[in-house]
């Protein structure tokens, strides 16, 4: 198993642009989710899945968009990148009924 | 929302040296997680607590469940420079799938 994948590792966008993180999990984990990772504040949830066809919003979700077409994949989509959205972002996934969650290398992004 | 308080935020130890950090909870944990994340990668689960009282070993890890289920322990015995990263507590304030709550980490640094 890979586990939990993410590309780019690392990815640069001007003010305005347009961009998905993917995130890819081989365990048939049901439960994923998304956090950006800024410095001082831990990992702060964006936006979340329970299963295919679900998903709900976390702590910090404005600016963001997901959708989840399959048990594998759940891509993060930045419509119009700022600045602020300058950040390490983490997906993790979790087997059902089990808390445990697996994080992904991470997503480096800069928003200039 | 809920937080968990970690403490210290970090903390400067000489190689041999034990460590301890804690976290806290306004609210009752029926779960509490251990993450350790290296620099430039992500967050590795170390330990898992299910029970209040638990306590659990990894190596040279230790974390305890605290009696009043609003507080757990990491203890790192005998510290060597690979212990070098940030350690979060986490815990899911509902059962079963759901999003976790994540303490802000303690950054230990380890002296040669």
């Amino acid at each position: 198993n890979a586990g939990v994948t993410q590309t780019p590792k690392f990815q640069v966008l001007k003010t305005g642009q347009s961009m998905t993180l993917q995130c890819a999990q081989d365990m048939n984990h049901e439960y994923m989710s998304w956090y950006r990772q800024d410095p001082g504040m831990g990992l702060r949830l964006i936006h979340y899945s329970v299963g295919a066809g679900i998903t709900d919003q976390g702590e910090v979700p404005n600016g963001y968009n997901v959708s989840r077409s399959t048990t594998e994949d759940f891509p993060l989509r930045l419509l119009s990148a700022a600045p602020s959205q300058t950040s390490v972002y983490f997906c993790a996934s979790s087997p059902p009924g089990v808390n445990e969650q697996f994080f992904g290398p991470g997503t480096r992004l800069t928003v200039l | 929302g809920q937080q968990l308080n970690q403490s210290p935020q970090s903390m400067f130890i000489q190689e041999g040296e034990d460590v301890s950090m804690n976290c806290t909870s306004s609210s009752i944990f029926n779960t509490w997680l251990w993450y350790k994340q290296d620099p430039g990668e992500g967050p590795v689960l170390l330990i898992a607590l299910y029970k209040a009282g638990e306590l659990t070993s990894n190596g040279r890890l230790t974390a305890q469940f605290g009696i009043t289920r609003k507080d757990s322990f990491l203890n790192i015995s005998a510290s060597i420079p690979s212990d070098v990263g940030i350690y979060f507590c986490a815990g899911p304030p509902n059962s079963g799938n759901t999003p976790l709550v994540f303490g802000k980490g303690t950054r230990l640094s380890v002296i040669a």
